[in-house]
């Protein structure tokens, strides 16, 4: 039972360039969705998906682009990466029920020099 | 729309001591309140989670969190310090999970715990 997997879990990237967080669960959930941690901020949602084919903005997705082509799979993509977009990145999942748990990943510890 | 406040960024304890952790919520619907735990370089963890049923929820080691609506409270406590309590602390509101699309969480600043020995 894997749960929500996160790949990679570290990255160290240069500034200007791309990569995608890729995100993966196995539990069917419906929800996805990506928060960025950083030091005295807590945990801010950038995307969310209620679904395959539908995403929309959180609080900080300027810079991040997502799409959800299958339930499984919800890939974030840094478009040029800057070194305001160092941070711990979680995914999340879940369904819409009673007494469902917002499962999140390892986290992908992301630097940008 | 939502919000939370965790009071104090660090909280130190005595070992065998009392743990409060304060978290207050602001929110325009019927919250749902969860707290997290993470360890260093680790992920989160669900400690515990307030669905609207009983206001005095027990989660898992020892901790427990009160929903007072009154104060739009949702303090964490643990009667006694272990060091393995060592870790941050994160309070977090969403809207009704029962509803699609409002299972966005918004999250405190998060409480670094500190346990002496």
């Amino acid at each position: 039972n894997a749960g929500v997997t996160q790949t990679p879990k570290f990255q160290v990237l240069k500034t200007g360039q791309s990569m995608t967080l890729q995100c993966a669960q196995d539990m069917n959930h419906e929800y996805m969705s990506w928060y960025r941690q950083d030091p005295g901020m807590g945990l801010r949602l950038i995307h969310y998906s209620v679904g395959a084919g539908i995403t929309d903005q959180g609080e900080v997705p300027n810079g991040y682009n997502v799409s959800r082509s299958t339930t499984e799979d919800f890939p974030l993509r840094l478009l040029s990466a800057a070194p305001s977009q160092t941070s711990v990145y979680f995914c999340a999942s879940s369904w819409t029920g009673t007494g469902n748990t917002i499962y999140f990943g390892e986290g992908s510890w992301l630097t940008v020099v | 729309a939502q919000s939370v406040t965790q009071l104090g960024s660090h909280v130190s304890v005595s070992e065998g001591a009392l743990v409060l952790l304060r978290c207050n919520y602001s929110s325009s619907v019927p919250p749902y309140l969860f707290w997290y735990v993470q360890y260093p370089n680790q992920g989160l963890q669900l400690l515990l989670k307030y669905t609207s049923a009983a206001t005095l929820v027990k989660g898992i080691n020892g901790f427990e969190a009160e929903f007072k609506k009154s104060e739009t409270s949702f303090h964490l406590t643990k009667p006694s310090a272990h060091m393995s309590d060592a870790a941050e602390y994160f309070c977090a509101v969403s809207g009704n999970l029962l509803i699609q699309g409002a299972q966005k969480l918004v999250f405190g600043q998060g409480t670094r715990l500190t346990i002496n020995p």
